[in-house]
């Protein structure tokens, strides 16, 4: 069990650019979570898939965020056109079903 | 509205000493999970606890979901204790809701 796995770690952009991020979850977990963390706050849920299907998608996700989850292993996490105020921590996390909830990394995202 | 409450906001402890940390919410929970965030960001499990008590060392926790709080423990405190605790809440919605936090500092 090698964990919840996040790429990349940091990412420094200019604003109006694209970013992509990516999860791997704990092999064989069906869920998969996005989350979002601001300094000093906890985080806040963004999306989430039961193998390839998203099944909710939070008011915090405007529609210049979209996440897929191809053939439910991976996901990816893409922001376009990115702005001063998406600059955060992204966390990924898996669970087996709905029951505890493993997280990864993070990547940390600054817009310039 | 779904509100998770968590309390103090900031604690120092002298090393050695015991504390308890506090997790109040609003509504019937699936489940109930505790986090320590360690200085790069990572979210370590602590506990998974939707009811009863658990220990784990020189940690624990309670939940009392009936009267919809949960306590955690840290005894005999240690440096590395240091760091910000998370509660986080499954208010039947599978998603987790997080409080704010509790920032915990050890001092030698």
């Amino acid at each position: 069990d090698t964990g919840v796995s996040q790429d990349p770690r940091h990412k420094i952009t200019k604003r109006g650019q694209n970013v992509t991020f990516r999860c791997d979850p704990i092999s064989e977990h069906n869920r998969l979570y996005w989350y979002r963390q601001t300094l000093g706050q906890g985080p806040e849920f963004l999306t989430y898939f039961q193998n390839e299907a998203q099944l909710e998608k939070s008011r915090l996700l405007s529609d210049r965020f979209s996440a897929e989850r191809p053939k439910g292993s991976f996901s990816t996490l893409e922001i376009q056109r990115t702005e001063q105020g998406d600059s955060a921590m992204y966390l990924c996390a898996s669970s087996p079903s709905a029951y505890e909830q493993y997280f990864g990394p993070g990547t940390r995202l600054t817009v310039t | 509205g779904i509100q998770v409450e968590q309390s103090p906001p900031d604690l120092i402890l002298q090393e050695g000493a015991n504390s308890t940390l506090r997790c109040n919410f609003s509504d019937s929970v699936n489940n109930l999970q505790w986090f320590h965030q360690n200085p790069w960001g990572q979210l370590i499990n602590l506990f998974y606890i939707p009811s009863g008590t658990k220990q784990n060392g020189r940690l624990s926790a309670t939940t009392v979901a009936t009267e919809r709080y949960s306590l955690l423990y840290i005894s005999s405190s240690q440096t590395t204790d240091s760091g910000v605790y998370f509660c986080a809440v499954d208010f039947r919605d599978y998603k987790l809701s997080f409080g704010a936090g509790t920032t915990v500092t050890v001092r030698a």
